[in-house]
């Protein structure tokens, strides 16, 4: 079946630790999204990704950083710059980029990150 | 900057009674909106999604939206609710149609449905 993982389900972060989220999809889509949830704020967008080797921000990517060497791809790392790490992220992908029109996003099932 | 509002943090209704999910979205430019479900410590599934022509949307669970363009809304409703459709709601919007996964999401809406 076609679909986003995110791995682990459940993390657990010592202070001034980084730590990897991993999210993988076999969707063929191009682009890939994090998103950070936190309760009554909605999903904050944190990087996006709109082809292999490129990333851009987006409104909360202080402490964090990403890759994208392959398409399948998109880890994202909390380093220990992120003050408020303890939260819900969301790994998303949408696609294929040439379509006029890849308005839908597909989610992964998510990575609970707790600070210990 | 450009915003989701969902008007109602949590909605309690009682089992097969109807129900409306409000949202309204900041910008009167093109828009391309959505409204996900979230079960609990999951992801979110689209529900359905307004990408232009007829202004009423059918989704899935028998869930419809209507888009308003005047009012710059886009509510949620269902004629009668199931236990199981306990969850929260999320309107987004995306002004990009090359981007559909760079959305602006509501706060989102808890829908506790009773017997």
């Amino acid at each position: 079946d076609g679909g986003i993982t995110q791995s682990p389900k459940y993390l657990f972060r010592k202070e001034g630790q980084n730590v990897t989220l991993s999210c993988e999809q076999n969707l063929n889509h191009d682009a890939m999204y994090w998103y950070r949830q936190d309760p009554g704020q909605g999903l904050r967008l944190i990087y996006y990704s709109q082809i292999v080797n490129d990333f851009q921000k987006g409104d909360i990517a202080e402490g964090y950083s990403v890759s994208r060497e392959k398409k399948e791809s998109f880890p994202l790392t909390v380093t220990s710059a992120q003050k408020n790490p303890t939260a819900f992220y969301l790994c998303a992908s949408s696609g294929p980029t040439g379509e006029a029109l890849n308005t839908e996003a597909f989610f992964g099932q998510g990575t609970r990150l707790t600070v210990v | 900057a450009q915003s989701v509002t969902q008007l109602d943090s949590q909605v309690p209704v009682f089992e097969e009674a109807p129900v409306e999910l409000r949202c309204n979205y900041s910008s009167s430019v093109s828009v391309y909106l959505f409204w996900y479900v979230q079960y609990p410590n999951q992801g979110l599934q689209l529900l359905l999604k307004y990408l232009s022509g007829s202004t009423l949307v059918k989704g899935i669970n028998g869930f419809e939206a209507e888009f308003n363009k005047s009012q710059t809304s886009f509510h949620l409703r269902k004629p009668s609710v199931h236990i199981s459709d306990t969850a929260e709601y999320f309107c987004a919007v995306t002004y990009n149609p090359h981007q559909g996964g760079k959305l602006i999401f509501g706060q989102g809406t808890e829908l506790s449905v009773k017997p």
